[in-house]
């Protein structure tokens, strides 16, 4: 199993533009989410789903765009970016419940000019 | 509201001696709650985690927690530091989404660093 992949590992984008980060796991599970982290405020919940076609939003949804079209897959799109989605994106997935143990990817950094 | 803190952004310690994290949560029901560690520009694994079964929690590499309800405590220690444990931990606990189900809610990290 390749578990939890992630692409890019690295974009710098400039504002304005869009771009869409990719999450995809192997493993069949239904619960996945995404994160970023930023120095001092620990891993934040951007938008997550509990399977194919069900989405929510997280704590800081604002500026970024989810679907779930598959169980495998669980793109996050940036819509126009700003200096304040600098950040690094982890995505993350478990089975049904979060109460299992989560499997992180191993992040992208992305920058924003 | 429900939350989750870690008391300290950063501890040091010594190589060979006790390693002591402090995690407090508040939250309205009995939660699920984990220690995740991160290595430097790694992602993150998990240590620990308790669901309502033992209060005291045995992970890898010979880290534990307990569980105190009384007190709204997860703290998480180890007897001996290692080299290889400096990193950032991450207690996580558990909140209600609006479909009814779990989803996590992280605390701001601790940097342990190790003195040799």
């Amino acid at each position: 199993n390749a578990g939890v992949t992630q692409t890019p590992k690295f974009q710098v984008l400039k504002t304005g533009q869009s771009m869409t980060l990719q999450c995809a796991q192997d493993m069949n599970h239904e619960y996945m989410s995404w994160y970023r982290q930023d120095p001092g405020m620990g891993l934040r919940l951007i938008h997550y789903s509990v399977g194919a076609g069900i989405t929510d939003q997280g704590e800081v949804p604002n500026g970024y765009n989810v679907s779930r079209s598959t169980t495998e897959d669980f793109p996050l799109r940036l819509l126009s970016a700003a200096p304040s989605q600098t950040s690094v994106y982890f995505c993350a997935s478990s089975y049904p419940g979060s109460t299992d143990t989560q499997y992180f990817g191993p992040g992208t950094r992305l920058t924003v000019l | 509201a429900q939350s989750v803190t870690q008391l300290d952004s950063h501890v040091s310690v010594s190589e060979g001696t006790p390693v002591l994290l402090r995690c407090n949560y508040s939250s309205s029901y009995s939660p699920s709650l984990f220690w995740y560690v991160q290595h430097p520009n790694k992602g993150l694994q998990l240590l620990l985690k308790y669901t309502s079964a033992a209060t005291l929690v045995k992970g890898i590499n010979g880290f534990e927690a307990e569980f105190k309800k009384s007190e709204t405590s997860f703290h998480l220690t180890k007897p001996s530091a290692h080299m290889s444990d400096a990193a950032e931990y991450f207690c996580v606990v558990t909140l209600i989404s609006n479909f009814g189900n779990e989803k996590l809610t992280f605390g701001t990290g601790t940097r342990l660093t190790i003195i040799p």
